[in-house]
């Protein structure tokens, strides 16, 4: 089946502006996990959805940064008033329950901040 | 919380010869250690993992120990062909349901 899709693939977008990054988790996947990766850098954890329970947002960098999902399935990482230090690549991952192990990711969103 | 260091930062090794990549985490509670494989510009993929109750797993080429005490854990691969080239990762994992802590990487060049 078709596994996690995110869009867009690249954003470009001016400092002050806010961005929404979508996520498309494997169907049937009940758990999605939104991580952050800078140049050179690992992942990040920012927030971490399970069904229909309250997000674990503890790994969200600033209030500026928050994230949605609608229907236990799609899910919209929305920044706001951008900054040059926000630019990386956000990585959606899903794992089919909340006690699975693996989690597959998405093909990220390149996020450029000028 | 949890903490990942991974070591080295970059390997370059000779097709054939074997490479290592080794890690250490903070919390005793973690259960859960998957390793990632990045080729550039492409997304992470799992290429072998191993829980807490176990000491060594191998998939062909690929073999990953974990030592609990010491609380580390070592990915290692045989007879390197120059498609290992990429960036590895390694995670570690509280319980079940919660992120992945993500070491810092470690870019493995194999030259022929």
């Amino acid at each position: 089946g078709a596994g996690v899709s995110q869009s867009p693939s690249n954003k470009v977008t001016e400092k002050g502006k806010d961005v929404e990054l979508r996520c498309d988790p494997i169907s049937g996947h009940t758990a999605l996990y939104w991580y952050r990766q800078s140049l050179g850098q690992g992942l990040e954890f920012l927030i971490y959805f399970q069904g229909n329970s309250a997000p674990d947002k503890s790994g969200l960098p600033s209030d500026r940064f928050s994230a949605e999902r609608t229907g236990g399935s799609v899910s919209t990482l929305t920044i706001q008033r951008t900054q040059q230090e926000d630019s990386a690549v956000y990585l959606c991952a899903s794992s089919a329950t909340s006690g699975a192990d693996t989690q597959y990711f998405g093909p990220g969103t390149r996020l450029t901040v000028l | 919380g949890e903490n990942v260091e991974q070591h080295p930062s970059t390997l370059s090794v000779q097709e054939g010869d074997s490479a290592v990549i080794k890690c250490t985490y903070s919390d005793s509670a973690s259960n859960y250690f998957p390793w990632y494989k990045q080729e550039l510009g492409k997304r992470p993929q799992l290429i072998i993992d191993i829980r807490s109750n176990v000491g060594e797993k191998k998939d062909q080429r690929i073999a990953v120990t974990l030592n609990k005490t010491a609380k580390h854990f070592s990915l290692h691969i045989t007879e390197t062909q120059p498609e290992d080239s990429a960036v590895y990762f390694c995670a570690a994992r509280e319980q079940a349901g919660t992120a992945l802590i993500f070491g810092k990487g470690t870019t493995l060049s194999v030259s022929s």
